[in-house]
C-alpha cells in the first residue's frame, strides 16, 4: 500500500530563514510525486510534479527535489506570504490518477 | 473564470438527512474526483470519474453516491448523514493520465452534521 509521511507537522520560521520540508514515501512503482500548497479555507494549489530520482523543480522561493525514498521542498528566504500548509502526494500507478496524500506541514513565516 | 467550482461552500444539517454537493469544471478535463479532508487536514480520495465512467471507488460507505451527468460535472449525494461525515469535501479535475499537470482542486464544501 502506498504511504506518504511528511515532517515536521509544523514549522515556524522567521522571514528570510531558509529551511526544508520532508516527504517520505513508500510505493511499489512511482509514477509521480506532487507538491501542493493549501491556504486556510481553500483547496490545494498545484506546485510541482517530480517523476524520477535526481529531478529538481523550482518556482520563485521554492525548490523541490526527489530521491528514491523522499522528496524535499526547500524554501529559500521565505516571506510571510509563504505561510500555508504544504501537501505532498504520490501517484503509485495502482489506479488511474489516484493520489495518496501526506498529512501536510503547516508553515508559518513571521515578519 | 473559476476553474473548478463547488456548491454550496458551507452545509450544516442534521443527522439522518440527505444532502448533495455539486461540482463543475470548465478546464476541459476528462477526469474528476471527490476527496474528503478530515479535521487533521488528511486528504483522502473517495471517487474518480473519467468521461462519466466510475474508475476509482475507494472504501466509502454506500450512503455516498457520486453522479456524473457529463464530463464537466460530478455531484456527490450523501444519504442518512452521520456525525462522522463532518469534513471538508473537495472536488478536483485533471487531464487523463494526468500525472504531469497535477489535479486542480475546487474551493471545498465544509459539511457539518449536527
Amino acid at each position: 500500500e502506498d504511504q506518504v509521511t511528511q515532517s515536521p507537522e509544523a514549522l515556524r520560521l522567521q522571514e528570510g530563514e531558509s529551511s526544508s520540508l520532508n516527504c517520505s514515501y513508500t510505493v511499489s512503482g512511482l509514477r509521480g510525486l506532487f507538491w501542493y500548497r493549501q491556504d486556510p479555507g481553500k483547496g490545494p494549489e498545484f506546485l510541482f510534479t517530480l517523476y524520477s530520482a535526481g529531478e529538481e523543480k523550482e518556482k520563485e522561493r521554492l525548490k523541490a527535489t526527489l530521491t528514491k525514498k523522499e522528496s524535499f521542498l526547500h524554501i529559500t528566504a521565505p516571506k510571510p506570504e509563504d505561510s500555508a500548509t504544504y501537501l505532498c502526494a504520490i501517484d503509485g500507478g495502482t489506479s488511474y490518477g489516484k493520489l495518496t496524500f501526506g498529512q501536510g506541514t503547516i508553515l508559518t513565516v513571521h515578519p | 473564470d473559476t476553474a473548478v467550482s463547488q456548491t454550496p461552500k458551507y452545509l450544516v444539517t442534521q443527522m439522518g438527512n440527505d444532502k448533495s454537493i455539486k461540482c463543475e469544471q470548465n478546464l476541459g478535463h476528462d477526469t474528476m474526483y471527490w476527496y474528503k479532508q478530515d479535521s487533521k487536514k488528511f486528504l483522502k480520495i473517495m471517487f474518480s470519474y473519467n468521461n462519466k465512467e466510475l474508475i476509482i471507488n475507494e472504501t466509502v460507505p454506500n450512503r455516498f453516491s457520486p453522479k456524473s451527468p457529463d464530463k464537466a460535472h460530478l455531484n456527490l449525494h450523501i444519504n442518512s448523514l452521520e456525525l462522522g461525515d463532518s469534513a471538508v469535501y473537495f472536488c478536483a479535475s485533471s487531464h487523463p493520465g494526468t500525472s504531469g499537470r497535477g489535479q486542480f482542486f475546487g474551493p471545498g464544501t465544509r459539511l457539518t452534521v449536527l
